[in-house]
C-alpha cells in the first residue's frame, strides 16, 4: 500500500531563517505530488505541482521554491523566512495513472511559525 | 469568480439532523469532485468522490453532482458529535490537472 511521509511535524523559525520541508511517498511510481499551505482558519492554498522530475509548477509568487531530485521525493525550500510564511503545510501526492481517479492524499502536515 | 466556492459558515446542526454543505466550481472542463473532510490541526481525510452526474451514497453520505449547474454537494445524515469538522470540496481545473480546494466549510454537531 501507499504511504506519505512529511516531516517535521512542527517547526519554529526565526524570521529570515531559511527551510526545508521533506515529503516522501512509498510504494508507488510517478506520482503527481502537490505542496499546499493552510492558514489559521483558511482553505488550501495550492503553492506547487509537480508531474516528474525537475518538473515544477509555481502557483503563488513567493519566497518558497520546490524541487523534485527524486521520483517520489518533493522538497520545499526558503532562503529566508516572512512571517507570513507561517501556516500549516501539506504534502500530498495523487496517482497518474489513467483510471486512478485523481484523488489526493495527505502527509501529515507540518506547522510552521515564524517569530 | 474564485475557482471554487463554499456555502459560508459556520453550519451548526443537531446530532441525528442531515447537514448540506454546497460547493460551486468555475471551470467546465472539471470532470472529477472531491469531498474532504479536516480535523482542527489535522491534515484532509478524502471522504467522498464523484465522477457522473446525479448522487453517490457511501453509509450515511451522499455527494450530488450537477455538472450543467456547476454545483456539488454532499449530504451527512443521521449527523453525529463525530462529524464536526471542516469539510474542504476539492476540483481538478481539468483531467489531472493541478487540484484547487474551496475554502471550506466549518460543522459543529451540536449533542
Amino acid at each position: 500500500s501507499q504511504t506519505i511521509h512529511q516531516w517535521p511535524a512542527t517547526l519554529v523559525q526565526p524570521v529570515g531563517s531559511p527551510l526545508s520541508l521533506e515529503c516522501t511517498v512509498e510504494g508507488t511510481s510517478n506520482p503527481n505530488l502537490y505542496w499546499y499551505r493552510q492558514a489559521a482558519g483558511r482553505g488550501l492554498q495550492l503553492l506547487f505541482y509537480s508531474v516528474g522530475i525537475g518538473q515544477i509548477s509555481s502557483e503563488v509568487p513567493q519566497n518558497l521554491s520546490a524541487s523534485r531530485p527524486q521520483d517520489r521525493q518533493f522538497i520545499l525550500s526558503s532562503k529566508k523566512l516572512l512571517l507570513s510564511d507561517s501556516g500549516f503545510y501539506l504534502c500530498a501526492w495523487q496517482d497518474a495513472s489513467p483510471g486512478a481517479g485523481e484523488k489526493l492524499f495527505f502527509g501529515s502536515g507540518t506547522q510552521l511559525s515564524v517569530l | 469568480q474564485k475557482e471554487v466556492e463554499q456555502n459560508s459558515g459556520p453550519l451548526s446542526v443537531p446530532e441525528g439532523a442531515i447537514a448540506s454543505l454546497n460547493c460551486t466550481y468555475s471551470d467546465r472542463g472539471s470532470q472529477s469532485f472531491f469531498w474532504y473532510r479536516q480535523y482542527s490541526g489535522k491534515s484532509p481525510e478524502l471522504i467522498m468522490s464523484i465522477y457522473s452526474n446525479g448522487d453517490k451514497e457511501d453509509g450515511r453520505f451522499t455527494a450530488q453532482l450537477n455538472k450543467a449547474s456547476q454545483y456539488v454537494s454532499l449530504l451527512i445524515r443521521d449527523s453525529q458529535p463525530s462529524d464536526s469538522a471542516t469539510y474542504l470540496c476539492a476540483v481538478p481545473k481539468t483531467s489531472y490537472d493541478k487540484v484547487i480546494f474551496g475554502p471550506g466549510t466549518s460543522l459543529s454537531v451540536i449533542p
